[in-house]
């Protein structure tokens, strides 16, 4: 079975500090693992994705993401917050040679202060 | 871009009302899905089809059904609407392959009164 955790329901980060949004999954064999992020009364946005190859993914609006196999963590990034990047932010899974639909984690509440 | 649009943004109805959402995909995707999302339990899924007249059940689909008569429309039902029903409602589309982005509608927030 697939699975991705997101330990943080909610992150909080001043404007212009590094962000970090966690992520970790579980998965038999290679995983894709993909952000979306969703902005109030929305729907999800496509952020980035890691397919295979370099371990760091660079996505929409500065964002990117870096995958660790021996950690199965697939953390999201971004080197200086804005405070228009405060949304929800999902990440998700789906094993590779796999085209059964993408697992979410719960979601983690990104709130960036001015 | 990929567009995928549903019917209503937002939708008032009664207990015991039956309720059709729409989904609709301008690229030709093989996949779609409805998920239902609630605070706290993030996006689960209730239905998905790969294909036209197909479809496969998701982790809850009870008190739901679908309907996919043609390859760019989805359309979920609710037979007899409940007030555990009020949600956000989203719809995804994709292509076939397992590396493909899935790509979301704008969701539509169901209250059932």
């Amino acid at each position: 079975a697939q699975s991705v955790a997101q330990p943080e329901d909610q992150v909080n980060v001043a404007e212009g500090n590094p962000l970090t949004v966690k992520c970790t999954y579980s998965v038999s064999g290679n995983p894709y693992l993909f952000w979306y992020v969703q902005y109030p009364n929305r729907g999800l946005q496509f952020l980035l994705k890691y397919i295979t190859g370099d371990n760091l993914v660079k996505g929409s609006y500065g964002f990117e993401a870096e995958f660790n196999k021996s950690q199965t963590s697939f953390h999201l990034k971004k080197p200086s917050a804005l405070v228009s990047d405060s949304a929800l932010y999902f990440c998700a899974v789906r094993a590779t040679g796999s085209n059964t639909p993408l697992v979410f984690g719960k979601g983690t509440r990104l709130s960036v202060i001015a | 871009d990929v567009k995928v649009t549903q019917s209503s943004r937002y939708l008032v109805k009664r207990t015991g009302e039956k309720v059709f959402l729409e989904c609709v995909q301008d690229m030709d995707h093989e996949n779609m899905f409805w998920y239902r999302q609630d605070p706290g339990l993030g996006l689960r899924l209730i239905y998905f089809s790969y294909d036209v007249k197909m479809k496969e059940k998701g982790d809850i689909p009870e008190g739901y059904s679908v309907s996919r008569e043609k390859k760019e429309r989805f359309s979920l039902i609710l037979e007899s609407a409940s007030t555990n029903q009020t949600s956000m409602y989203l719809c995804a589309s994709s292509n076939g392959q397992g590396r493909d982005t899935q790509y979301f509608g704008p969701g539509t927030r169901l209250t059932v009164l």
